[in-house]
């Protein structure tokens, strides 16, 4: 089965310091997406970053990036500089193959002040 | 650009009525899916189509019916229901690569 596994479930972090969301997945696949999303307190579900399976190369956008780890199938999430407004849940996703997006159960970040 | 439009935003139904969670998206996906939320459990599968007039079932599609007659609409049916079925739900369509677009989801208190 494919499946996510985000081994944290809250996580604090203070305001202009770097935190990383752990993401492990499992798939036979050798092609597929990872992708993370982030819903802050609106409920609304935003993409944060993207990575292809096929590329080595971690995907960065603005102070978020990815550690890719391809043979041990990890995806983590660094956000650098971290603000109030990241306070939010962290969903870890990928689609191993097809149509089906894999979602893990979340990680939710505060962010102090 | 609406993107993906989910009505209604809350609902409270009574174990044993009916409803449809309505979706439509004006970006021309062939893909769409509903998505239920629980705390815990992340969002799960319920319904997926990829494409007008092809559906099939996600992970937790029990008590759930959907249809899609236009690339634009995927609604959600709830034909009798549950306390269970109390979740946030959410629309989705989908790129070619895999990216999602949600609708801002809809609460379903059911009592």
């Amino acid at each position: 089965a494919q499946t996510v596994t985000q081994s944290q479930p809250e996580m604090s972090v203070q305001e202009a310091e770097t935190v990383t969301l752990s993401c492990t997945y499992d798939t036979s696949e050798s092609n597929y997406y990872l992708f993370w999303y982030k819903q802050p307190p609106s409920r609304q579900m935003i993409l944060v970053i993207r990575q292809e399976a096929y590329k080595q190369q971690n995907a960065t956008e603005n102070r978020f990036s990815v550690n890719f780890q391809k043979a041990a199938k990890s995806f983590s999430l660094k956000i650098s500089d971290s603000q109030l407004g990241d306070t939010a849940m962290y969903f870890c996703a990928f689609n191993p193959r097809g149509n089906k997006l894999v979602f893990g159960a979340g990680t939710i970040l505060r962010v102090k002040s | 650009n609406a993107g993906v439009t989910q009505t209604p935003k809350f609902q409270v139904l009574k174990t044993g009525q009916s409803m449809t969670l309505q979706c439509a998206q004006d970006m021309n996906h062939e893909y769409m899916s509903w998505y239920r939320q629980d705390p815990g459990m992340g969002l799960r599968l319920i319904h997926y189509s990829v494409g007008a007039g092809i559906t099939d079932q996600g992970e937790v599609p029990n008590g759930y019916n959907v249809s899609r007659s236009t690339t634009e609409d995927f609604p959600l049916r709830l034909l009798s229901a549950a306390p269970s079925q109390t979740s946030v739900y959410f629309c989705a369509s989908r790129t070619r690569w895999g990216e999602l677009f949600f609708g801002e989801g809809s609460r379903l208190t059911v009592l």
